[in-house]
């Protein structure tokens, strides 16, 4: 069946450090993709999305671009800070209802 | 704030006592959907309930079963419980069906069954 699977936690950098999050996925067809983030005692909230190959998503500073030919999903970022610090979650939807999640992982950044 | 509200933020309870978990979406959704996320299993997908009829269904246990009402609300019942029910369960909502990507989620609920 399809399936996300993620690099384990946690991750843990300095301030204004490169950020990297892998993700790959398993699926049968072309999936939307998407990073979810989980700020402490918060629900989640979308980060990012690509819909089709080659796609990039972005927003607040982060990447990720869809890559058919590897079926990774790689979430990037320059320069991380403090506030960057929550659980990342890769997930996958063919445009159902039903999105299939990664395990998490959890980013600390230090100042 | 997502606009999603979800009641209580945590519960403590009794094995095979019976629970319920409101979830109240954003104005204007009419799609609500249920997710457990636990340490062993992850964030799991339950249920999704739009316009009031059930829609999709996921890996929800036959213990558990949820509702849509009227004014939108749902409601998510678990019962017998567990101490692997334990989990966070998360409600979101998004304006329609197939587009569960744009929905909201919920702080949760903390569910420890002791």
């Amino acid at each position: 069946g399809d399936s996300v699977t993620q690099m384990e936690g946690p991750v843990t950098l300095s301030e204004e450090a490169f950020l990297t999050i892998n993700c790959t996925y398993t699926a049968t067809g072309y999936p939307s993709l998407f990073w979810y983030v989980q700020y402490p005692g918060e629900g989640l909230q979308l980060l990012l999305k690509a819909t089709k190959a080659d796609d990039k998503g972005s927003n607040k500073g982060f990447e990720a671009t869809y890559r058919k030919e590897t079926t990774s999903f790689h979430l990037e970022k320059g320069s991380v800070q403090v506030s960057d610090s929550a659980v990342y979650f890769c997930a996958l939807t063919y445009d159902t209802d039903k999105l299939i999640f990664g395990t998490g992982t959890r980013l600390q950044v230090f100042p | 704030d997502s606009g999603v509200t979800q009641t209580p933020k945590h519960l403590i309870t009794a094995t095979g006592q019976r629970v319920t978990l409101r979830c109240s979406p954003r104005s204007g959704d009419l799609s609500v959907y249920w997710y457990q996320q636990s340490l062993d299993q992850g964030l799991q997908f339950l249920i999704q309930y739009y316009n009031g009829e059930e829609r999709a269904k996921g890996n929800i246990l036959e213990r558990f079963s949820a509702q849509q009402f009227p004014d939108l609300h749902s409601e998510l019942n678990l019962s017998s419980l567990e101490l692997g029910d334990s989990a966070l369960y998360f409600c979101a909502s998004s304006v329609g069906f197939g587009r569960v990507a744009e929905a909201f989620f919920g702080q949760g609920t903390r569910l420890t069954v002791v």
